[in-house]
């Protein structure tokens, strides 16, 4: 267990729906990630939370959207769902988000859009 | 920017070796190496930084050349726990926001 809590577990909806996925970093931590994990793109990198900014931005969709929150955790909203947007997403936190840090990653949420 | 790993996957006889192996284009800050089991998180094993010493625990280490911009991971005498899927995630230098690059993972599995 990394001490990350990610929920839903799973989430099943339908196109052009919006969910919104919930992390809670460890104790301590200042950062957050979010990953996307697909079977055609691997593991992708979405977007970096640190201390309630935003670091960084990877392959995130315009649809898509987070947020960190003064308690630390964070929130995932995917808006407009299509089917391609199935995929196990993760976040991860580390102490505060640099290069020598670790990022333990949260169970992640499995969805499935229909 | 994705580093390349290698191989894409390897069975190994309980007891037997391996190593998997990470390169990347761009000049290399720091290597993380991750081990996957399928559905579930991936769990973090090691880290490696520029200028830094060859990591290890157990039975499983790795290294870090510098100079060719690949980092590798050993795996000495492997365990049935050892099957999944190996990941390394890279940091450059250019970096922002400090977001891993992963590959796209190595499967082992290994046998009795």
């Amino acid at each position: 267990d990394s001490g990350v809590t990610q929920t839903p577990k799973h989430l099943i909806t339908a196109t052009g729906q919006r969910v919104t996925l919930r992390c809670s970093p460890r104790s301590g931590d200042l950062s957050v990630y979010w990953y996307q994990q697909s079977l055609d793109q691997g593991l992708q990198f979405l977007i970096h939370y640190y201390n309630g900014e935003e670091r960084a931005k990877g392959n995130i969709l315009e649809r898509f959207s987070a947020q960190q929150f003064p308690d630390l955790h964070s929130e995932l909203n995917l808006s407009s769902l299509e089917l391609g947007d199935s995929a196990l997403y993760f976040c991860a936190s580390s102490v505060w988000g640099g290069r020598d840090n670790e990022q333990f990653f949260g169970p992640g949420t499995r969805l499935t859009v229909l | 920017q994705q580093p390349v790993q290698s191989p894409q996957a390897v069975i190994l006889r309980e007891g037997e070796d391996a190593v998997i192996n990470c390169s990347s284009s761009k000049a290399l800050y720091s290597v993380h190496w991750y081990r996957q089991k399928h559905g579930e998180a991936p769990v973090f094993l090691m880290i490696l930084l520029k200028g830094g010493e060859q990591k290890g625990h157990d039975k499983i280490s790795a290294s870090f050349n510098e100079k060719k911009q690949q980092s590798s991971l050993y795996l000495t005498a492997s365990q049935l726990s050892y099957s999944g899927t190996y990941f390394c995630g890279t940091m450059n230098g250019s970096n922002s926001g400090y977001a891993l690059n992963f590959g796209k993972g190595t499967s082992l599995l290994v046998t009795p």
